[in-house]
């Protein structure tokens, strides 16, 4: 199942402003990793929140990850048109059949100039 | 170079046919996983396997096989069961003993005509 749900589904801003985007789920996690989409691309993976870490930063990103409220988020600072792509968030759980990741919809950032 | 190479990336097939996505990874990574990725419904998963000759269901494995019979291959067959296969797939493959990040290939468009 999802468990993952980004929001806001969409995101317009301009270049030099920040981007947040906020994840939210439903049951106990192993870990919380974001994650970028290009347009007809792959996944990349950005950065990666482990269930015991309440903030972490990697370069213009930085996450936050509140166990008690099952949510995070995803501040991108300083944004560049190059930013524009759609964000996930993936819940590393366990389950009878061991790991998987759970992605949600993701959110659509448009960054223009 | 190392990472994930699925093929092919654009395919058509019509109505009753059976088509199968191949998936290859030189990473040596432990898992393999698919995705299935809709407009708006975010990423779906199908089946993911964290050890040669063995797989498990995901949320939307009905129309759907696998077989992982190399650790370096995990093909999808996608067959006239599926009662909608017109989408794009994603195939990733992680180090169940790293940091559990996924990687994942650019990704295989089918539509059925």
């Amino acid at each position: 199942s999802q468990q993952g749900e980004e929001d806001p589904q969409a995101l317009s801003i301009q270049e030099g402003e920040n981007a947040t985007m906020n994840c939210s789920y439903k049951t106990s996690i192993n870990n919380l990793q974001w994650y970028r989409q290009n347009s007809g691309r792959g996944l990349v993976h950005l950065i990666l929140i482990r269930s015991n870490e309440r903030e972490k930063h990697s370069g213009r990103l930085r996450v936050t990850l509140d166990t008690s409220k099952k949510s995070s988020s995803l501040l991108i600072t300083a944004s560049r048109a190059a930013d524009t792509a759609s964000y996930f968030c993936a819940t590393d759980s366990y389950s009878n059949s061991g790991y998987a990741l759970n992605f949600g919809k993701g959110t659509s950032l448009l960054v223009t100039p | 170079d190392g990472g994930i190479t699925q093929s092919p990336k654009y395919l058509f097939r019509k109505e009753g046919q059976n088509v199968t996505l191949s998936c290859e990874q030189n990473l040596n990574h432990d898992a393999m996983y698919w995705y299935r990725q809709d407009p708006g419904q975010g990423l779906r998963l199908i089946y993911y396997s964290q050890i040669v000759n063995d797989f498990q269901k995901g949320d939307i494995a009905e129309g759907y096989s696998v077989s992982r019979e190399k650790k370096e291959s995990f093909p999808l067959t996608v067959t006239s069961a599926q009662k909608n296969p017109t989408a794009f797939y994603l195939c990733a493959s992680r180090s169940l003993a790293g940091t559990g990040e996924l990687f994942f290939g650019e990704g295989s468009r089918l539509t059925v005509l």
